[in-house]
């Protein structure tokens, strides 16, 4: 079975500009959430989806949004770029239901803003 | 959500047990115990989750305190491809934000192990 897949792997922009995420979630996997990890903060919870609906979400500014396809796959995006953005950003799926489903991550998307 | 108290760094020398502790004191009746590890560039990994028994599965043990305010992961023989900061994560499955979920998981700094050749 074919992990959680991240695309791209690395990306570079610049402050002000916007950047879309892509994770692909394992087959049959109805849940997809999304985490941002930083040196200074750590692994931080953004949002979760399920079934394209959004059913939690982190602290983060509405700058970062997110949506999930029928398929399951899911992206998330950032507007207006600052320097602090610059991390990396896991999703992971897992079945979605039942009361202690293990999360299986992604390698990760580097994101670096300049 | 409930928080979790681990030591910043641990060293093991290979082949030999490793006991990680964690301190949840504040620990819910609904919180599952989950441990994750994450290795050098790659992203978290599940390593095992209880609720009050002890756990055992292919990668590793985890011994849950009687009154749960605190849990080990054991690592029978550590290897060299254990190295990795290894997360202690409450997960309160009896929660619910109006429609919301319980997959969310919250990560503390965790500690870092080092295993020595």
């Amino acid at each position: 079975k074919a992990g959680v897949t991240q695309t791209p792997r690395y990306l570079i922009k610049t402050r002000g500009q916007q950047v879309t995420l892509s994770c692909s979630p394992i087959s049959g996997h109805r849940s997809v959430s999304w985490y941002q990890q930083t040196p200074g903060q750590g692994l931080q919870f953004l949002f979760e989806y399920f079934s394209e609906t959004q059913r939690n979400k982190g602290n983060f500014p509405g700058r970062f949004s997110g949506r999930q396809f029928s398929n399951s796959r899911s992206e998330m995006n950032v507007s207006t770029l600052e320097l602090g953005d610059s991390a990396l950003y896991l999703c992971a799926s897992s079945l979605g239901q039942g009361l202690s489903n293990e999360q299986f991550f992604g390698p990760g998307t580097r994101l670096t803003v300049l | 959500d409930a928080k979790t108290t681990q030591p910043n760094s641990m060293e093991s020398n290979e082949e030999e047990p490793v006991h990680l502790p964690c301190n949840h004191s504040t620990i819910s009746g609904t919180d599952y115990i989950h441990w994750y590890r994450q290795l050098p560039s790659q992203g978290p990994e599940y390593v095992i989750h209880g609720l009050t028994s002890n756990v055992n599965n292919r990668m590793a043990s985890l011994a849950i305190a009687e009154d749960r305010k605190s849990s080990t992961l054991i690592l029978h023989r550590a290897t060299l491809r254990d190295a990795a900061v290894y997360y202690c994560i409450l997960r309160d499955v009896g929660v619910k934000n109006s429609g919301g979920s319980n997959y969310k998981l919250t990560f503390g700094k965790g500690t870092l192990l080092t295993v020595n050749p």
